[in-house]
């Protein structure tokens, strides 16, 4: 079955550290890759999206992924994070032939102590 | 501003009533959907059309009807029949062109008196 799988459903960090959330997903053919933030209050919003060529893929406020299709793995990562990145984070696959329907994972809850 | 609407933000519903969401959208995209969103389930797919007057089930569809007459609008009801209806519903839409992302509305939080 296709899925999406998120290792860290809680994080906790403090201000400068590094970030790296997990995502992995089931198929092992030509999938699109987004990862979507939720900030407290506020809508789903698109952070980056990878559909092909590099797989290294930049994203807004400084947010990066990688994509490694031995591994099946699109992770999220942040060099250093601030306690505005406290939201929660949901990684999210389309398959192909599903009518482009987009498979989630769980989310993660990322919380940023000052 | 282009984006997409959803109102109310708050819904209150009595045991036995139908409620309808609204979802309005004005970029001009072709596909539309509707989320449900629990805590610590991720976003699940109630239905989704992707184009007028056509709409498919998703994954929890029971319990739910939706319309799309019009491309900018895609209303979902909650019937009576869905046993816990209380959640947060979002409503998304995208371009149906390849690989496109969805945008979101800032959803609708529905609670039973």
């Amino acid at each position: 079955a296709q899925s999406v799988s998120q290792h860290n459903h809680h994080v906790i960090l403090s201000e400068a550290a590094s970030l790296e959330l997990g995502c992995n997903y089931s198929y092992g053919g030509t999938v699109n890759l987004f990862w979507y933030v939720q900030y407290p209050g506020q809508h789903l919003q698109l952070l980056l999206k990878y559909f092909s060529g590099d797989p290294l893929v930049k994203g807004i406020k400084g947010f990066e992924a990688e994509f490694i299709k031995s591994k099946f793995s699109f992770n999220l990562r942040k060099p250093s994070v601030q306690w505005s990145d406290t939201a929660e984070y949901f990684c999210a696959v389309e398959y192909p032939g599903n009518n482009r329907k987009l498979i989630w994972g769980l989310g993660t809850s990322l919380a940023v102590n000052p | 501003d282009g984006g997409i609407t959803q109102s109310p933000k708050y819904l209150f519903r009595k045991e036995g009533q139908n409620v309808t969401l609204s979802c309005e959208q004005n970029l001009n995209h072709d596909a539309m959907y509707w989320y449900r969103q629990d805590p610590g389930q991720g976003l699940r797919l109630i239905y989704y059309s992707q184009i007028v007057n056509d709409f498919q089930k998703g994954d929890i569809a029971e319990g739910y009807s939706v319309s799309r007459e019009k491309k900018e609008s895609f209303p979902l009801t909650v019937t009576s029949a869905q046993k816990n209806p209380t959640a947060f519903y979002l409503c998304a839409s995208r371009w149906t062109g390849s690989s496109q992302p969805q945008h979101f509305g800032d959803g609708t939080r529905l609670s039973i008196l």
